[in-house]
């Protein structure tokens, strides 16, 4: 069974930073690209960043690039998501998702994790 | 940047269908894939590639892409299908991922 676990959320101020962490299992997590999803308090989904299977090729939304950075180690089957220079509009629900790479279909989601960002 | 537009409701009475589109420049082109989001849980992942279910999935859930529009059929709608549904497509010309606005389907 495919398990995604997020880990790292929490309070932090405007100009902060925080890392997000996904444990996951149940499959090959070295052959799999992994992605990040976020959405905001009463809005809908909103793509973040994602990154290959070998973390060669790494992607991010307009709103988080230059101040985003994914990662990912396979010996922890872990992926992570350093998030920099927070805004108040970061303030979300975070959701680590397994990636189908030909298509950027996320076919499996964790429980996700909530960051806010707040003064 | 890509836009995928959603009607923001959908109703349906139980046993009927459910319709619920994503509009797109260029569908023809890209995979559609829809997302299930009930209350309180992170979304599932009902129709992949325009019209392949995941495994699990009922039948009831079909998906279509045509010309600049795909739809999401729910035949039979059931109350546990009350639900925010939401398209999502990559667009290769710019390597972003795309969500549409989200659907809310209400059964009344």
């Amino acid at each position: 069974e495919v398990q995604l676990l997020e880990s790292g959320g929490g309070l932090v101020q405007p100009g902060g930073s925080l890392r997000l962490s996904c444990v996951a299992s149940g499959f090959t997590f070295s052959s799999y690209g992994m992605n990040w999803v976020r959405q905001a308090p009463g809005k809908g989904l909103e793509w973040v960043s994602l990154i290959s299977s070998s973390g060669d090729k790494t992607f991010y939304g307009d709103s988080v690039k230059g101040r985003f950075t994914i990662s990912r180690d396979d010996s922890k089957s872990t992926v992570f998501l350093q998030m920099n220079s927070l805004r108040a509009e970061d303030t979300a629900v975070y959701y680590c998702t397994k990636l189908l790479w030909a298509s950027r279909t996320f076919d499996y989601w964790g429980q996700g994790i909530l960051v806010t960002v707040s003064s | 940047s890509y836009v995928l537009t959603q009607p923001p409701s959908v109703s349906v009475a139980p046993g009927q269908t459910a319709r619920i589109t994503c509009g797109g420049d260029n569908f023809g082109s890209k995979s559609v894939h829809w997302y299930q989001q009930k209350p309180g849980q992170a979304p599932v992942l009902v129709v992949y590639d325009d019209s392949d279910r995941p495994s699990g999935i009922p039948e009831r859930f079909f998906g279509s892409n045509s010309g600049n529009t795909a739809t999401l059929t729910i035949s039979r709608v059931e109350a546990g299908d009350e639900a925010d549904y939401y398209c999502q497509v990559w667009d290769s010309s710019s390597d972003l991922v795309v969500f549409g606005g989200g659907t809310k389907l209400t059964v009344l």
